[in-house]
């Protein structure tokens, strides 16, 4: 089984129009959720952490919001330049420094 | 900060050559980590050192990966016998200790034929 589950694979969105891209987690005991984008052939940049359910965080058009067991990436209004492979972590208790990434949502913002 | 540098950026060789890695964390980071990426299994983790000793090597495939940190520095990931199933982007990532999310490198795409 997965630790980390994102959902959709992939996510195309006309310039403008407001979606949220899932990252459900199984493991116990969080002491982190990371989120990550990723351009073609670059490694992957840090977006936010977050800590504890109800949290949120924002960024220029993204917002992270973490529940016990989900978290979501809310996109608004979205411009080309977003487009990229977002991606989520999760550290745990007994998991020390190590993260585990879910496979990522492809997001293509087309003008 | 010139960010985590990896090399070399691609690499070509022949099944059964070895190969060798190299990274250079961010100055100041004590934890350093060395994942694969392919498009079937994502991002998965290799091995991780802190403060220069290996921590966590259970994603290591086989032994006929190794890692080693000899100083604080510089890292490298050796590949020998190099396999085709052994192509994928490698990445280095490090981090300060404390939970703080990672800086990854640009990574090296290795290709064998």
């Amino acid at each position: 089984e997965d630790q980390v589950t994102q959902s959709p694979e992939a996510l195309r969105l006309q310039e403008g129009e407001s979606s949220s891209l899932n990252c459900s987690y199984t493991v116990s005991g969080l002491r982190g959720l990371f989120w990550y984008r990723q351009d073609p052939g670059k490694g992957p940049e840090f977006l936010f952490t977050l800590y504890s359910a109800g949290e949120e965080k924002e960024k220029e058009r993204l917002k992270a919001t973490l529940t016990k067991k989900e978290s979501f990436l809310h996109i608004t209004a979205p411009k080309p330049e977003d487009s990229a492979t977002y991606l989520c972590a999760v550290r745990w208790h007994g998991g020390s420094e190590k993260l585990v990434f879910g496979k990522g949502t492809k997001l293509t913002v087309n003008p | 900060d010139a960010g985590v540098i990896q090399s070399p950026r691609h690499e070509v060789t022949e099944m059964g050559q070895e190969v060798t890695l190299r990274c250079k964390p961010i100055s100041g980071h004590n934890s350093l980590f060395w994942y694969r990426q392919t498009m079937m299994r994502g991002l998965e983790l290799l091995i991780y050192f802190n403060n220069n000793v290996p921590i966590d090597d259970s994603g290591m495939p086989e032994d006929r990966f190794s890692a080693k940190m000899p100083n604080a520095s510089f890292s490298t990931l050796k590949i020998q016998p190099s396999e085709p199933r052994d192509s994928a982007v490698y990445f280095c990532a490090s981090s300060p200790t404390g939970g703080y999310g990672y800086t990854f490198g640009s990574g090296t795409r290795l290709t064998v034929v």
